[in-house]
């Protein structure tokens, strides 16, 4: 049973709008989000986190929104750019707050149009 | 050089193959993790090390078996290969002080046939 679920298989947007990808999950326990990026040929790469006490947290043009009550975080990117092409992967750990013990969703390809 | 570096890159094997992946680091991390990818299903942990002395199973171990040679060294062994082995495999370190923040190496692309 998949823990952590990103239903969107894709997403495309055009340069300079907001690029939001979401992300659900069942497991009450989870206290750490973390969401990644991944390009063709490379291994992922950590982008943003949020920990299960906070509901946002930004990074430049990166924000990621918790909503602990609907088990959903959602990652905002604006504006988007044609570089931020690429899979993003959410991810959750459960106890002792941060670990590398993470649960990842499936992923959502996402496409920025120039 | 990549600061988490995975040999083969490639690698195609028949089943019953005896197979080793291997993964070497030089950011000085102590936690060290194997996760494979398939399509569909993201990214599953298999096996993952805390220090030199330390191994814990992860969602996925069976089939799998680990060897943490060094600090730097995290290998990955399938001890008979069989083909829904086939996956794209990311060996990962992190500090004790972000453990959830993984560094990845490019990963390693293994067929089984």
């Amino acid at each position: 049973d998949q823990q952590v679920k990103q239903n969107s298989p894709s997403l495309s947007v055009q340069e300079g709008r907001i690029s939001i990808l979401n992300c659900d999950y069942t497991n009450s326990m989870f206290d750490y989000f973390l969401w990644y990026k991944k390009y063709p040929a490379e291994g992922p790469t950590f982008l943003i986190s949020i920990s299960s006490i906070k509901d946002k947290n930004e990074d430049g043009r990166f924000t990621v929104f918790l909503n602990k009550s609907a088990k959903h975080l959602s990652l905002h990117i604006v504006p988007s750019q044609p570089g931020d092409s690429a899979v993003y992967f959410c991810a959750a750990s459960a106890g002792s707050g941060n670990t590398g013990k993470l649960i990842f969703g499936q992923g959502t390809t996402l496409q920025v149009k120039p | 050089d990549a600061d988490v570096t995975q040999t083969p890159r490639n690698r195609i094997t028949k089943t019953g193959k005896r197979i080793m992946l291997e993964c070497s680091q030089t950011k000085g991390h102590d936690r060290m993790y194997w996760y494979r990818q398939d399509p569909g299903l993201g990214l599953r942990l298999i096996y993952y090390s805390f220090d030199v002395k330390d191994i814990n199973k992860g969602e996925i171990s069976d089939g799998y078996s680990v060897s943490r040679q060094a600090q730097a060294k995290f290998s990955l062994s399938l001890e008979s290969a069989i083909p829904n082995q086939t996956a794209l495999y990311f060996c990962a370190t992190s500090d004790q002080l972000a453990p959830g923040e993984l560094f990845f190496g490019e990963g390693s692309r293994l067929t089984v046939l």
